[in-house]
This record gives C-alpha cells, sequence and structure tokens, in this order.
C-alpha cells in the first residue's frame, strides 16, 4: 500500500528551463511533507518542506506548492542547473518528528 | 554535510551472521530515526528513538534491534542476516521538523 506516490520516474529537463516534480499521497492524516533530494552513494539531502496549513512555500530556486482537497504536492526548480542532477524524493509525516513516508523518487536529469 | 553520520560506510558479510551499524546524530538533535532503502521497497521507516526511548516502529524485522544510548548516538543490530537483508541502511537525525540523514551503511550479505 503505497501511501505517496510519485508517478514519474524520470525527468529531463534543459538547463535554465522549469523542473516540475509532482506527488501524490492517499494518507489524509499526512500533514507535513518535504522534499528530498539524493546523489548516489550519499543520503538524502533535506531541500524543502511545507506544512498542511500553508499552500505555497519558497526558498531560493525551490517553491513548493499543496493542493490538500487533490492530495497532490509538486516542487518547482526554477531555473534549473546541471548541479541539480540527482533523484528527488517526496516525504510525509502524520505530525512533526513523526515518522517519514517517502515516495519512490524521481530522477532528474539537467541538460546543459 | 548533514552533520550526521554512520559507520561503516560499507559492510560485507555472509548469511546467518550478525552486524550492527552506528549512528551518531546532528549535535542537539534527541530523535534518531533508521531507514531501509532496498531496490525493490524504496526507503522505508524502520524504527525512531527520542532520548534514549522508543517512539515508533515500522515494518521491522523482530531480527532487527536497535537502542540509543545516553550520548545520544544508536545502535542498529542486525542478525542472522538474510541475502533479502543486503540494502542501504541510513540513519536520520532531527530536532523538530525537518529530518537530516547521514551518508549510510551499504550491507552486502553473501
Amino acid at each position: 500500500d503505497q501511501q505517496v506516490k510519485q508517478n514519474s520516474p524520470s525527468l529531463s529537463v534543459q538547463e535554465g528551463r522549469i523542473s516540475i516534480l509532482n506527488c501524490d499521497y492517499t494518507n489524509s492524516m499526512f500533514d507535513y511533507f518535504l522534499w528530498y533530494k539524493k546523489y548516489p552513494a550519499e543520503g538524502p539531502t533535506f531541500l524543502i518542506s511545507i506544512s498542511s496549513i500553508k499552500d505555497k512555500n519558497e526558498d531560493g530556486r525551490f517553491t513548493v506548492f499543496l493542493n490538500k482537497s487533490a492530495k497532490h504536492l509538486s516542487l518547482h526548480i526554477v531555473p534549473s542547473q546541471p548541479g541539480d542532477s540527482a533523484v528527488y524524493f517526496c516525504a510525509a509525516s502524520e505530525a512533526a518528528g513523526n515518522k517519514l513516508t517517502f515516495g519512490g523518487g524521481t530522477r532528474v536529469l539537467v541538460k546543459p | 554535510d548533514s552533520g550526521v553520520t554512520q559507520t561503516p560506510k560499507h559492510l560485507i558479510t555472509a548469511t546467518g551472521q550478525r552486524v550492527t551499524l552506528r549512528c551518531s546524530p546532528r549535535s542537539g538533535d534527541l530523535s534518531v530515526y533508521w531507514y531501509q532503502q532496498s531496490l525493490d521497497q524504496g526507503l522505508q521507516f524502520l524504527i525512531q528513538y527520542y532520548n534514549g526511548e522508543e517512539r515508533a516502529k515500522g515494518n521491522i524485522l523482530e531480527r532487527f534491534s536497535a537502542q540509543q544510548f545516553p550520548d545520544l548516538h544508536s545502535e542498529l543490530n542486525l542478525s542472522s542476516l538474510e541475502l533479502g537483508d543486503s540494502a542501504l541502511y541510513f540513519c536520520a537525525s532531527s530536532v523538530h521538523n525537518e529530518q537530516f540523514f547521514g551518508p549510510g551503511t551499504r550491507l552486502t550479505v553473501l
């Protein structure tokens, strides 16, 4: 039972353009959402998060949008850079400090 | 560098053996989490400790156990190892909402 799904296993984008990563969830108890970036042979690196009381959070080139009624969130990266090439994971928790439930990841390739 | 350290980086062992994975959280973080990443299962939560006490358990096998010590470092013990236990094991720590992950231990069971 996958409670967090990332339906696009991969994404290819040109440098300077926007990358949009999507994530869907089924558990209505989730109220905190996070995005992580992962390079090979390294641990996930925290990027940005959003609480369920918000619908948007922005940090530099990264913006996360949350649509609670659709149980959908997305991560926008603008502009995309070659160093952004990595696997991106969406994660959710039922409360701050609780365990994270991860999506399967989306591999992003930014072409120069 | 997240500030979370894990040792060893790689571990190769045989079926039936027992291993211990070690994690040191970021300074000041009271919560430690263990996750397993295998090829077919993605990142799965195993167990959480908070200030020395077990706080939450995920799909952790009975052959696996963990503890958090007074200095807040944590150990994950895996026993009677099977081929299917081969995976990346990550430790994370947090003080508020965001969890910060260590570099992981790659376990290979032959």
